[in-house]
């Protein structure tokens, strides 16, 4: 079974510039949440879709958006790009179930660095 | 709100000696809790979850946790540590959320294994 992929790799943008990131989540899976991993602030929610609806979202400016299509892939804008965007962008997938534990399943990330 | 504490950014041991990697939690709600394992550039593998089926919980690679509620407590234990251990574990919590799947996870700030031969 295929794990989560996420798409590109690396990324590298400048200042102001607009960042695009996808991912594609295990198949069967129907929620898609997405984190931040930067230098020294560890691992930061930012999104969580289910059902091609945003369900909750992180601390974060509205700059950070995304959506979910109905094939439950999802992409994650970044608008206005800023030097301390630069990080690991980390999508997992889940199940959403609906009772009992939703264990997330990790992507490889995508590094977005920022000049 | 539910926070995670995990004790030792750093934590160094022999090969073969045993790893204990620890992690104290906060939540108004009995929670679920996960290890997650991270490789150098590499996203994110699930260790092991606790799901209130059992206190001790057995993961991949020889790793166990055991959950602890008057200590509010889900270390991470494996009795013999090998090289291949190296690398940033995670704990992280999250909780029920309206019939719709569970929160988004919570995660301590991580702690750097590094095995010694």
């Amino acid at each position: 079974e295929a794990g989560v992929t996420q798409s590109p790799t690396h990324l590298i943008k400048t200042r102001g510039q607009q960042a695009t990131l996808r991912c594609s989540p295990i198949s069967g899976h129907t929620s898609v949440y997405w984190y931040q991993q930067a230098l020294g602030l560890g691992l930061q929610f930012l999104l969580w879709y289910d059902e091609g609806e945003e369900r909750n979202r992180g601390n974060f400016p509205p700059r950070f958006s995304g959506r979910q299509f109905p094939n439950y892939s999802s992409e994650l804008n970044v608008n206005a790009l800023e030097l301390e965007d630069s990080a690991l962008y980390l999508c997992a997938s889940s199940l959403a179930q609906r009772q009992g534990v939703d264990t997330q399943y990790f992507g490889p990330g995508t590094r977005l660095t920022v000049l | 709100a539910q926070s995670v504490t995990q004790l030792g950014s750093h934590v160094s041991v022999s090969e073969g000696a045993l790893v204990l990697l620890r992690c104290n939690y906060s939540s108004s709600v009995p929670p679920y809790l996960f290890w997650y394992v991270q490789y150098p550039n590499q996203g994110l593998q699930l260790l092991l979850k606790y799901t209130s089926a059992a206190t001790l919980v057995k993961g991949i690679n020889g790793f166990e946790a055991e959950f602890k509620k008057s200590e509010t407590s889900f270390h991470l234990t494996k009795p013999s540590a090998h090289m291949s251990d190296a690398a940033e574990y995670f704990c992280a919590v999250s909780d029920p959320f309206r019939n719709s799947g569970n929160t988004p996870l919570v995660f301590g700030k991580g702690t750097r294994l590094s095995v010694i031969a």
